[in-house]
Parts: C-alpha cells; sequence; structure tokens
C-alpha cells in the first residue's frame, strides 16, 4: 500500500510569488489534514478535509492560503501571495474515517521563501 | 482547548541507557494520546498510541510509552537505546469529544550517543 505522498518536497520561491503544494492520501482514507511546522516550533494544525468538504479550517492562518480537495481525492494548498513567515515543512495526513485515530504522514513540503 | 508540552528540547543519552522522553498534556475530556518520530529528511512516522484500557502501551522499535492520568503525563520510554533511535520525537493528543484534530507538542530531539 502507497503511502501519503507530498510534492514538491521542497520549494524555494521570492516573496510575493505564488506555491500550489499537493498531497496524495492513501487510497480508501477519506480524512486528509494539512499540518505545518514553521522556524522549528509546534506542528500546527491547518485544516481537515472529510473527502472533498473541509471539516475544520480553523488553523489557516489567512486568506492568503486556499486549500481544496476536489473529487475527494488529492489535495491542493496554494499560498498566494507568499511572505516570508509562510517559511517552514507543510505535512499532509491522513486516516479512515473511523479509525482509532493514528494519522499517517507525508514526508513533508519544505517551503522557503525568500 | 486542548495542549501538549514537551518540556525538553533535547534528550542526550549514551548507548544502552534507558532513554524517557517527557510528555503532559491538557484535554477537557478523555484523550487518545499519540508519539510519532521524524528521522532527518523524512516524514512523520507513527510510533504507539493509547486510546484505553492498559496504561502501558508498547510500539515500534521496541519503545513503550505509560499513561498516567493523574500526572497527565504520557512519556515515551526505551529500556536500552541505540543511536540509530535519535531523531525527533513528537507527543500528540486527540481529545474524542472534540473532532479528529491533533495537537502536537514541540518535539523533543533525542541524541544517542556511542
Amino acid at each position: 500500500e502507497a503511502g501519503v505522498t507530498q510534492f514538491p518536497s521542497h520549494s524555494v520561491i521570492e516573496k510575493g510569488q505564488t506555491v500550489t503544494l499537493r498531497c496524495d492520501p492513501i487510497s480508501g482514507h477519506d480524512n486528509l489534514y494539512w499540518y505545518r511546522r514553521v522556524m522549528g516550533k509546534e506542528i500546527k494544525f491547518l485544516l481537515h478535509f472529510v473527502k472533498e468538504s473541509k471539516q475544520d479550517e480553523s488553523g489557516m492562518p489567512n486568506n492568503r492560503f486556499l486549500a481544496e480537495r476536489t473529487g475527494g481525492t488529492y489535495s491542493t494548498l496554494k499560498v498566494q501571495p507568499a511572505e516570508l513567515e509562510d517559511s517552514g515543512v507543510y505535512f499532509c495526513a491522513s486516516s479512515r474515517l473511523r479509525g482509532t485515530g493514528e494519522l499517517f504522514f507525508g514526508e513533508g513540503s519544505r517551503l522557503t521563501v525568500l | 482547548a486542548q495542549s501538549v508540552a514537551q518540556p525538553e528540547d533535547q534528550v542526550n543519552v549514551a548507548e544502552g541507557n534507558p532513554l524517557t522522553v517527557k510528555c503532559t498534556y491538557s484535554v477537557s475530556g478523555n484523550p487518545y494520546l499519540f508519539w510519532y518520530v521524524q528521522y532527518p529528511n523524512r516524514g512523520l512516522q507513527f510510533l504507539l498510541k493509547y486510546i484505553t484500557g492498559d496504561n502501558l502501551v508498547k510500539g515500534s522499535y521496541g519503545f513503550e510509552a505509560e499513561f498516567n492520568k493523574s500526572q497527565t503525563s504520557f512519556h515515551l520510554k526505551k529500556p536500552s537505546a541505540l543511536v540509530s533511535d535519535s531523531a525527533l520525537y513528537f507527543c500528540a493528543v486527540r481529545d474524542i469529544n472534540a473532532g479528529n484534530m491533533l495537537t502536537f507538542g514541540g518535539g523533543t530531539r533525542l541524541m544517542v550517543k556511542p
């Protein structure tokens, strides 16, 4: 079974540019989450999809961030325009709808905004 | 609101010695508790979880953790450390009455020296 895959693994952009991160969850996992770790601090929740619906987006920092999960399969997280403070590692995770709670994480997308 | 504290940024231990990585949590309801490990340039890997039942849970790579409700702690332990255990360890909690979101601690870097 393939794990959670994320693309790109590393992106370097300039302030003001746009970046789109992609996550492919484990097949059959209806729950999909985005988290990020900024400057070596805590891993912070961004949002949660159940299939194609946003269940909880309370962690999204501002309207420069847009997440989608059309068709309930893969998800994208777009940052537009990127700011310096957006630099960090963005993790995607997935889980079954009725599991015991452990999330399966991808390897993360490292974003560097110059 | 739920929260997790990992009071040590780094834990140093000699190979062959026992190790403990500390974690305390705060939730309003009953907790699901997790430990994840991140090796260099890799994603988060699930180690173990406490859902209910025996307070001592065993996980991957010889790790175990003890749930202590009165002290609201879930410390990670291993009887004999290996150099290959050197990594970043994250404790996480989920309030079973507050949705599927995991809240992570800040992480503890474990350094095992030969």
